[in-house]
């Protein structure tokens, strides 16, 4: 099994709303990521976590909250967001050791209106 | 400051000629390179890597090359099918989990 999955797919949610992004991996993946993406950019990182616990934040608004409930979920927590941070949202996780490549899940479209 | 760059934006190529998509890094601590593959609204793909320790890693028709002199990878897809039309990008890391760097995409139009 060489799946990322992220729930939902789509989200369409209002700038008072709180809503969850969700990532599961089952490949045993200590590393697991979130990225942004834009049209026409390349994936952005927004937060790192390693063995669970959060090892980089790219200087995130705090309106985005991650979570790390175990070695195999990852949440992102959404709470007041802008129309400017409608994009794709994308969860990665990557194993241990050299020259291993990260696993992307297939995104959350989200729009802010 | 980017790390990993991509400097054509886009690529037009006939159905059955090869593709070749270039990526440059300035990075010397990046020990191993990576393309993924997109389409429009999914995730990345991952298509085939090269550690630094080689210079050519092939999987069917995608071959990748690496110039650690000139700090130039590429990606050669040949024959190139309608299906690979998408957006390439080229990713780079080391060892370890700290986060891959991306370039900012090629896309790639393969006309039948």
């Amino acid at each position: 099994d060489t799946e990322v999955t992220q729930t939902p797919k789509h989200l369409v949610m209002g700038m008072t709303n709180k809503k969850s992004l969700k990532c599961e991996q089952h490949m045993g993946h200590r590393a697991m990521y979130w990225y942004k993406q834009k049209a026409k950019k390349p994936p952005e990182l927004m937060f790192v976590y390693s063995y669970e616990k959060l090892s980089i934040n790219e200087s995130v608004p705090s309106r985005f909250s991650p979570e790390c409930p175990n070695s195999s979920l990852l949440n992102l927590h959404l709470h007041a967001l802008q129309p400017e941070d409608s994009a794709l949202y994308l969860c990665a996780s990557k194993g241990e050791g050299m020259n291993t490549e990260a696993f992307f899940g297939q995104g959350t479209r989200l729009t802010v209106v | 400051d980017q790390q990993v760059k991509q400097n054509s934006p886009s690529l037009s190529v006939q159905e059955g000629r090869i593709s070749i998509l270039n990526c440059d890094y300035t990075n010397s601590m990046f020990d191993y390179f990576l393309w993924y593959k997109k389409y429009p609204a999914e995730g990345p793909t991952f298509l085939i890597s090269i550690s630094s320790i080689k210079d050519k890693n092939e999987d069917g028709r995608f071959t990748v090359f690496l110039n650690k002199s000139a700090k130039h990878l590429s990606l050669h897809i040949v024959p190139s099918q309608p299906g690979d039309s998408a957006v390439y990008f080229c990713a780079a890391g080391n060892s370890g989990n700290t986060p891959l760097v991306f370039g900012k995409g090629t896309r790639l139009s393969v006309i039948a």
